[in-house]
């Protein structure tokens, strides 16, 4: 079945900068990688996915990026700000009904 | 809209004993999931349906039951509880139609066995 690897587990920055979260995955079939962001107690909520026929995708200070060949996709976030403080997961489909595989999260930490 | 909605947001239970968590959602969405989430081993899949009627396992699905009665609602049954089963449930739905694959989630349950 899918693995996805995720990391860093945990990530400091300032607020300000950047920050970027890495993930892998082993199944080529995979189609469909969605980002949820879960603030402390509160449910998942999905921020941004990207398909396999683009290579970026932007949403204001967002974006997400997929290299199909090495099988890894990953979310930057710029001008952090402290709301950004929250678990980020990665994950990935086949799409369609097909199972999402999430990744173990990380948790972003902006210091004011 | 509701959206997803899970009750009880808060058990306790004893070893052994049994209940229900309910999964109800107002989007007339086809698929719906169950995980589980547990510190250091982000979300598992339980068990997930494709449709009113069908169920399917997922990755951890053992000690776990599951039904479908009616499109908007998913039952998730714990038949007879383990110290091993304390965790936050959350279920999720999506349309399943072509570009609406994304999850939206419920507020989570968070379960313990003592």
């Amino acid at each position: 079945g899918e693995n996805v690897e995720q990391h860093p587990s945990t990530l400091s920055v300032q607020e300000g900068d950047s920050a970027v979260i890495k993930c892998t995955y082993s199944d080529s079939a995979s189609n469909y990688f969605p980002w949820y962001k879960q603030e402390l107690g509160k449910r998942p909520q999905l921020i941004i996915d990207i398909r396999s026929n683009v290579g970026e995708k932007k949403d204001q200070r967002i974006a997400v990026t997929l290299n199909k060949t090495a099988k890894h996709f990953s979310l930057h976030i710029t001008e952090t700000q402290p709301e950004d403080s929250a678990v980020y997961f990665c994950a990935a489909s086949k799409g369609g009904y097909q199972k999402v595989t999430f990744g173990i999260g990380t948790k972003l930490q902006v210091i004011p | 809209n509701a959206g997803v909605t899970q009750t009880p947001k808060f058990r306790v239970l004893k070893t052994g004993q049994s209940m229900t968590l309910l999964c109800a959602q107002d989007m007339n969405h086809e698929y719906m999931y169950w995980y589980r989430q547990d510190p250091g081993m982000g979300l598992r899949l339980i068990h997930y349906s494709v449709g009113e009627g069908t169920t399917a396992k997922g990755e951890v699905p053992d000690g776990y039951n599951v039904s479908r009665l009616k499109k908007q609602n998913f039952l998730l049954g714990l038949e007879s509880a383990a110290p091993s089963q304390t965790s936050v449930y959350f279920c999720a739905s999506s349309y399943g139609r072509t570009g609406a694959y994304g999850y939206t989630f419920g507020s989570g349950t968070r379960l313990t066995v003592v």
